[in-house]
């Protein structure tokens, strides 16, 4: 089946830098969620994404739709203690709509 | 928060028993979802419903079934629980909107220890 790439799989970061991560795949995709999950919880929808080159914000944090098709982006802005989790990218991966894809995460860690 | 309750959140069970996980709904969304997620793996599809009786498989279905005779409720079953099948398990749900993917909304989830 299709596969989803995240990048990088873990990061250890200061509070107050900015994150960027990336998400990719072998074949196009037509939509891209971003989930965060905190630490014994389920999935929290951030952001959803419908168009090629979209790029839209949910607060401090922005993702993008790569033009390719093959790629979405999430950036955070000024990173807080909060932000610490599981970031995780999905799509559908054929184009029925009803399931979803997803990629095996972005662990991020904030160093006191 | 979506209105999705799992139960028990945490189960330690034997190799062979058979075991029964619920999730509840109350926000009348037609598809429902089983995930499992594994260290290494993400989370992966198990079963899903697209209606009351209307099931079908995901990629790991293998030693699980499922049943859905009301809108709200959705059960996941292991007839004979595996070591192997030690996991969180995740319920999700979501509404079909046309012309868009099925955003899903999960629950807190159930850790299953079969020692």
């Amino acid at each position: 089946g299709q596969q989803l790439n995240q990048s990088p799989q873990s990061m250890f970061i200061q509070e107050g830098e900015d994150v960027s991560m990336n998400c990719t795949s072998s074949s196009i995709f037509n939509t891209w969620l971003w989930y965060k999950q905190d630490p014994g919880e389920g999935p929290v929808l951030l952001i959803a994404l419908y168009k090629a080159g979209e790029l839209t914000s949910n607060g401090r944090l922005t993702a993008q739709f790569g033009i390719t098709r093959k790629d979405s982006f999430l950036n955070i802005s000024a990173s807080i203690p909060s932000d610490v989790g599981i970031y995780f990218c999905a799509g559908p991966p054929n184009f029925g709509n009803e399931k979803l894809t997803f990629g095996t995460g972005t662990r991020l860690t904030i160093i006191p | 928060d979506a209105g999705i309750t799992q139960s028990p959140r945490h189960k330690v069970t034997e190799t062979g028993t058979p075991v029964t996980l619920r999730c509840h709904q109350t926000e009348n969304h037609r598809y429902m979802y089983w995930y499992r997620q594994d260290p290494g793996h993400g989370l992966r599809l198990i079963h899903y419903s697209y209606g009351v009786k209307d099931t079908d498989k995901g990629e790991v279905s293998d030693g699980y079934s499922v049943s859905r005779s009301k809108t709200e409720d959705f059960l996941l079953t292991l007839e004979s629980a595996t070591s192997s099948q030690t996991s969180v398990y995740f319920c999700a749900i979501s509404e079909p909107v046309p012309g868009l993917v099925y955003e899903q909304y999960f629950g807190p989830g159930t850790r299953l220890t079969v020692t």
